[in-house]
């Protein structure tokens, strides 16, 4: 399975804008790149995913790099119910394998 | 639409006791999943069906783990006899599956057990 590095933690100020990373530099051409986050004591929460063009929702925006070797999930004004973990994930929705994750603190 | 429900929500036994999860997916979602989160780490797939069929249980400790999904809905966890370093979240999560990549995971808020 391709594997995926993130930064342990983050801190942001509330209303801010928030740029998490990921590398995946051994990602295969038919991966798509999965961001899901976990509140405390909740359950993950899926929050985007792509394959090759970037992404928008109501939640994030997804860059996804040329060479698909990195992406960054974009937070465009942080707030303090978006402090959780947040995962970046490899593969097809038939097999998801979680990393660790980066924690992203919100300062008021 | 009603999230996917799981019981209990804590349990705490002693070491070499058994104890069983039970999880009921998003009607009408053909993929469920075990998943373990011990703390501090990002959840581990333990088990996969596809409708009442396994489709992964390669993480699945099986001298102690055991699942079920009871005619392709709800699904139940056991384990016996519990160790020490089974203490846990577990995850339930479900996906409409049926090879389609755009179907996200939806998850439970999991039942923490706690062997002592």
């Amino acid at each position: 399975d391709a594997k995926t590095t993130q930064p342990n933690s983050m801190e942001s100020n509330e209303e801010e804008p928030v740029h998490l990373p990921c590398n995946h530099s051994t990602i295969s051409g038919t991966d798509y790149i999965h961001w899901y986050r976990q509140l405390p004591s909740q359950g993950p929460e899926y929050v985007i995913h792509g394959l090759t063009s970037n992404v928008n929702n109501r939640m994030a925006s997804l860059a996804i790099a040329e060479d698909r070797k990195s992406s960054t999930l974009i937070l465009h004004r942080a707030t303090l119910r978006d402090a959780a973990v947040y995962y970046c994930i490899l593969g097809g929705y038939n097999k998801l394998i979680f990393g660790a994750g980066t924690r992203l603190a919100v300062h008021p | 639409e009603a999230g996917v429900a799981q019981s209990p929500r804590y349990k705490i036994i002693e070491k070499r006791q058994s104890v069983a999860f039970w999880c009921n997916p998003i009607s009408g979602h053909a993929t469920l999943y075990w998943y373990q989160q011990i703390l501090g780490q990002g959840p581990k797939l333990l088990i996969q069906f596809q409708n009442n069929g396994v489709v992964d249980d390669s993480q699945l400790p099986k001298d102690r783990f055991s699942a079920e999904r009871l005619k392709g809905v709800d699904s139940t966890l056991k384990i016996q006899p519990a160790k020490l370093e089974d203490s846990a979240v577990y995850l339930c999560a479900s996906s409409l599956g049926r090879g389609d990549n755009n179907s996200p995971l939806h998850f439970g808020n999991g039942t923490r057990l706690t062997v002592t």
